[in-house]
C-alpha cells in the first residue's frame, strides 16, 4: 500500500468551475499535509499547508483535512487555464517523522 | 519561504564522467532532501539529511552519494555517469514544517 494515494486523472473542468482534488494517506499518525502544484518541466511549488481538521482558505484555494477518514482535499474555485498543472499531495510527521511522502499527482486541465 | 539554489540547471555529459550537482539553501534549514523525477512520473526520494554529518538513503536505490559538511550545502555526486542516470534531480529543504524545492537540475547522460 502506498503512503499517499491520488487519482492520476486527468481531471478536466471548464474555466470558472470548481476543481476538486482528493488524496488519502495510510499513516494515521501523520501531522502535516501539503498541496503542491507542478507545471510540466518545473519543480513543485507549495500552494497550501494544513495541520488541523477542517478547512483552510487562501484566495481561490481551500484545503480540507479529515484525520478520522485520513483524507485531504484541495478545492480550486473559479478555475483558470493557468491552473492547469499536476497537483501533488504530500504528508509528513508520521512514524518516520522527518520524511515527506508524496502522491503520484493528479493532472488538472482547465479548458477555456 | 526558503531560498534554495541548484546548479547546474542543465547538464549534458558523456558516459563515465564524474558529476556533482550542487544544492544550497540560505534559510538555515536542518533537513535537506534529494528527489529524482522522470518526466510525467512521480517523485522518488533518493537521499536525505537531518543535519551536518547526517545522511540517509531514501526509498529509491541510487548509485549517487551525498555529503552534508555544512548546514547550507548538500551536494549530490555520481562517480561514473550512465545513460540510466538521465533524469531531473530536485533538491529540497525543510525547517519546522513545509518543504521547499529548488528549481532542479536536469541531467542527460549520453
Amino acid at each position: 500500500q502506498k503512503e499517499v494515494e491520488q487519482n492520476s486523472g486527468p481531471l478536466s473542468v471548464p474555466e470558472g468551475a470548481i476543481a476538486s482534488l482528493n488524496c488519502t494517506y495510510s499513516d494515521r499518525g501523520s501531522q502535516s499535509f501539503f498541496w503542491y502544484r507542478q507545471y510540466s518541466g518545473k519543480s513543485p511549488e507549495l500552494i497550501m499547508s494544513i495541520y488541523s481538521n477542517g478547512d483552510k482558505e487562501d484566495g481561490r484555494f481551500t484545503a480540507q483535512l479529515n484525520k478520522a477518514s485520513q483524507y485531504v482535499s484541495l478545492l480550486i474555485r473559479d478555475s483558470q487555464p493557468s491552473d492547469s498543472a499536476t497537483y501533488l499531495c504530500a504528508v509528513s510527521g508520521g512514524y518516520n517523522f522527518n520524511k515527506f511522502y508524496f502522491g503520484s499527482g493528479t493532472k488538472l486541465n482547465v479548458k477555456p | 519561504e526558503a531560498d534554495i539554489y541548484q546548479t547546474p540547471r542543465y547538464l549534458v555529459i558523456g558516459t563515465g564522467k564524474k558529476i556533482t550537482l550542487e544544492c544550497s539553501q540560505t534559510m538555515g534549514h536542518d533537513k535537506m532532501y534529494w528527489y529524482q523525477q522522470d518526466p510525467g512520473m512521480e517523485l522518488h526520494l533518493i537521499h536525505y539529511s537531518y543535519g551536518v554529518n547526517s545522511t540517509e538513503k531514501g526509498d529509491l536505490s541510487s548509485e549517487s552519494t551525498v555529503s552534508r559538511i555544512r548546514t547550507e550545502h548538500f551536494p549530490l555526486t555520481l562517480e561514473s555517469a550512465r545513460p540510466s542516470h538521465t533524469s531531473q534531480y530536485l533538491c529540497a529543504s525543510s525547517g519546522i514544517g513545509e518543504l521547499f524545492f529548488g528549481e532542479g537540475s536536469r541531467l542527460t547522460v549520453l
